[in-house]
């Protein structure tokens, strides 16, 4: 099993150009998260998804979009970057259980610059 | 204030070492988790606890509920423990939701 995937590894973006971040987990977890990770502070929750087909906004969702089309993958927008938004980018799945909880496992990470 | 504070933010450590690293928490959890991320940026769990005690390998997490307050202990620690350890918890209302401290620097020397 590959775990979690992101594509693309590193990005450099002008101000106002747009793009996708990809998510990929092939372990059938329900759960996915997106996160983004900047200098002196924790790992903040960007946007999650408890199922294909639902999204939800987490701490920073302001600036991003998502989507849950398939099981499998979890994709980040960005419509207009902000170099506010140059960060570490990572993304996370994890099994669902009413009364259990689950680890949530982590894929590399993006980084990407606004420029 | 942050929900998740973790202490020191920084530790420097000589090889064979005794480690502790701390975390407090200000809001009731339904779990805490450990975790490492390696100096190329990957993070792995570690550790998920909501009472008592874990072991594995060499290293060691506790929590207590009451005192709001989890350690990360690592003996005979190795420069190949020379990591940042984020400590999470599951906030009560919050789901499956994390809320993430920021991070300890461990630093081991030969």
């Amino acid at each position: 099993n590959a775990g979690v995937t992101q594509t693309p590894k590193f990005r450099v973006l002008k101000t106002g150009q747009s793009m996708t971040l990809l998510c990929a987990q092939d372990m059938n977890h329900e759960y996915m998260y997106w996160y983004r990770q900047d200098p002196g502070m924790g790992l903040r929750l960007i946007h999650y998804s408890v199922g294909e087909g639902t999204t939800a906004k987490g701490e920073v969702p302001d600036g991003y979009n998502v989507s849950r089309l398939k099981k499998q993958n979890f994709l980040l927008g960005l419509e207009s970057a902000a170099p506010s938004q140059t960060s570490v980018y990572f993304c996370a799945s994890s099994l669902w259980g009413r009364d259990t909880f689950y680890e949530q496992y982590f894929g590399p990470g993006t980084r990407l610059t606004v420029t | 204030k942050n929900e998740v504070e973790q202490s020191p933010q920084n530790l420097t450590a000589q090889e064979g070492e005794f480690i502790t690293i701390n975390c407090s928490y200000s809001v009731g959890i339904s779990a805490l988790h450990w975790l490492q991320q390696h100096p190329g940026g990957g993070i792995v769990s570690l550790f998920m606890l909501s009472s008592g005690k874990k072991k594995h390998g060499r290293l060691i997490a506790t929590i207590n509920i009451q005192e709001k307050h989890s350690s990360l202990h690592i003996t005979a620690s190795h420069p190949r423990d020379s990591a940042v350890y984020i400590c999470a918890v599951r906030i009560e209302t919050s789901g499956s939701r994390l809320t993430f401290g920021e991070g300890t620097q461990l630093t081991v020397n030969p």
